[in-house]
């Protein structure tokens, strides 16, 4: 167990629509990260949060956002919904914010846009 | 643009053998490299890290190689063992000060076989 919590674990829906998927990271630790993981393709970036900032920015799409919140969660807003947004989404979380930090991903949340 | 690039989709290995997993990168920015092993239905784990001050990293039965005149990395693993049998990412970092933003090959799904 990582630490790292996602909810929820699966999520159908159709084209058009807007989700969020949630993501706690483990105790003390103040970066959290998404990333996609599509059929076929390796883990993408998407958008890194560090105590509340955002702090780097991956190739995400502009119908995507992210936020983190005081307590340090944070949740993933996919809006206007493509078919070929169907993927499995990571976060990950690290204490700090360096290359020293190794990442601490969560099980995923399965999208499925029908 | 694939900045990293795992070109063995799956390697089959028996148990007490070495197992060897390559990773290409493209990217000369990239200074920090990192090994991730996955199992089905949970998210990746960190296994293993290399600085490119360094060209061996050894913690156990893991052994990372970097050659950082062919951009190229090596994980070994020996002696393989049935549990090991996942799917491991390569990931590597250029960007350490503004942020930590891990580009992610495609994985490589290992079997080890008794």
């Amino acid at each position: 167990d990582s630490g790292v919590t996602q909810t929820p674990k699966h999520l159908i829906t159709a084209t058009g629509q807007r989700v969020t998927l949630r993501c706690s990271p483990r105790s003390g630790d103040l970066s959290v990260y998404w990333y996609q993981q599509s059929l076929d393709q390796g883990l993408q970036f998407l958008i890194q949060y560090y105590n509340g900032e955002e702090r780097a920015k991956g190739n995400i799409l502009e119908r995507f956002s992210a936020q983190q919140f005081p307590d340090l969660h944070s949740e993933l807003n996919l809006s206007s919904l493509e078919l070929g947004d169907s993927a499995l989404y990571f976060c990950a979380s690290s204490v700090g914010n360096s290359l020293n930090s190794p990442l601490h991903f969560g099980n995923g949340t399965r999208l499925t846009v029908t | 643009d694939q900045q990293v690039k795992q070109n063995s989709p799956s390697l089959s290995v028996q148990e007490g053998r070495i197992s060897i997993l390559n990773c290409d990168y493209t990217n000369s920015m990239f200074d920090y490299f990192l090994w991730y092993k996955k199992y089905p239905a949970e998210g990746p784990t960190f296994l293993i890290s290399i600085s490119s001050i360094k060209d061996k990293n050894e913690d156990g039965r893991f052994t990372v190689f970097l050659n950082k005149s062919a951009k190229h990395l090596s994980l070994h693993i020996v002696p393989s063992q049935p549990g090991d049998s996942a799917v491991y990412f390569c990931a590597a970092s250029g960007n350490s000060n503004s942020g930590y933003a891990l580009n992610f090959g495609k994985g490589t799904s290992l079997l080890v076989t008794p």
